[in-house]
């Protein structure tokens, strides 16, 4: 399997505009995980998906930022509009089963977000 | 402790040295305990997930250690060589917590000089 794949890997946009990111999780996963890295704060969780439905979205930071999943393989990330303190790292990862059964999350490599 | 502290927060050492650090917990309702080696630009790799306390698991020249009771996990690298400068991040997850709730620390970045 090729892993977690998200795209862009890198993206510069300017303040107010549109972003979208996109992740492939490994097939066969039930569980889709958007994390956000940063200095000050480091790896946080955004929001969860099981079998396709959002399950916790509680570490969205506001109403700007949007996940959906609409299949089992395909999920995006939306920030609309884009501030220059989103920038950071998204990770995009997915587990066979969720994080609280001690399972393994896979990671995706990320797609590293910089606002101007 | 609430949240999931790691330490140092940087080291530098040169090749050769052996090398550890520490990942505090929150012990209460504690399921298990994650941790991950991140090269940047690339995926943070899974090194070991551990559930029991004392649990030791090993992998190479990298091991870890569990003790739930107090809330702490070790990471040792034996011999550091240059590939293994990396973060290491851990994370724990709790009984009863979201299924997404894995609990992150801010890793600890390993620079290895040859």
């Amino acid at each position: 399997d090729a892993g977690v794949i998200q795209s862009p890997r890198h993206e510069v946009t300017e303040m107010g505009q549109e972003v979208t990111l996109r992740c492939k999780p490994i097939s066969g996963h039930d569980y889709l995980f958007w994390y956000r890295q940063t200095m000050m704060r480091g790896l946080e969780l955004l929001i969860y998906f099981n079998n396709n439905v959002p399950i916790d979205d509680s570490g969205m930071p506001e109403d700007r930022f949007s996940a959906k999943m609409p299949n089992a393989s395909f999920s995006t990330l939306k920030i609309q509009p884009s501030e220059p303190r989103d920038s950071a790292v998204y990770f995009c990862a997915s587990s066979l089963r969720g994080a609280s059964s001690g399972n393994t999350i896979y990671f995706g490599e990320g797609s590293w977000l910089t606002v101007v | 402790i609430l949240n999931v502290e790691q330490s140092p927060q940087s080291l530098h050492v040169q090749e050769g040295d052996s090398t550890n650090f520490t990942c505090s917990f929150p012990s209460s309702n504690f399921y298990a305990l994650h941790w991950y080696r991140w090269e940047t630009a690339k995926s943070p790799e899974a090194l070991f997930v551990m559930t029991l306390n004392g649990d030791e698991k090993k992998k190479g020249r990298i091991s870890a250690t569990l003790n739930t009771k107090e809330g702490y996990s070790y990471l040792y690298i034996k011999g550091s060589q240059p590939e293994d400068s990396a973060t290491y991040l851990c994370a724990s997850t709790n009984y009863g917590g979201s299924q997404g709730n894995l609990i992150f620390g801010k890793g600890t970045k390993l620079s290895v000089k040859p």
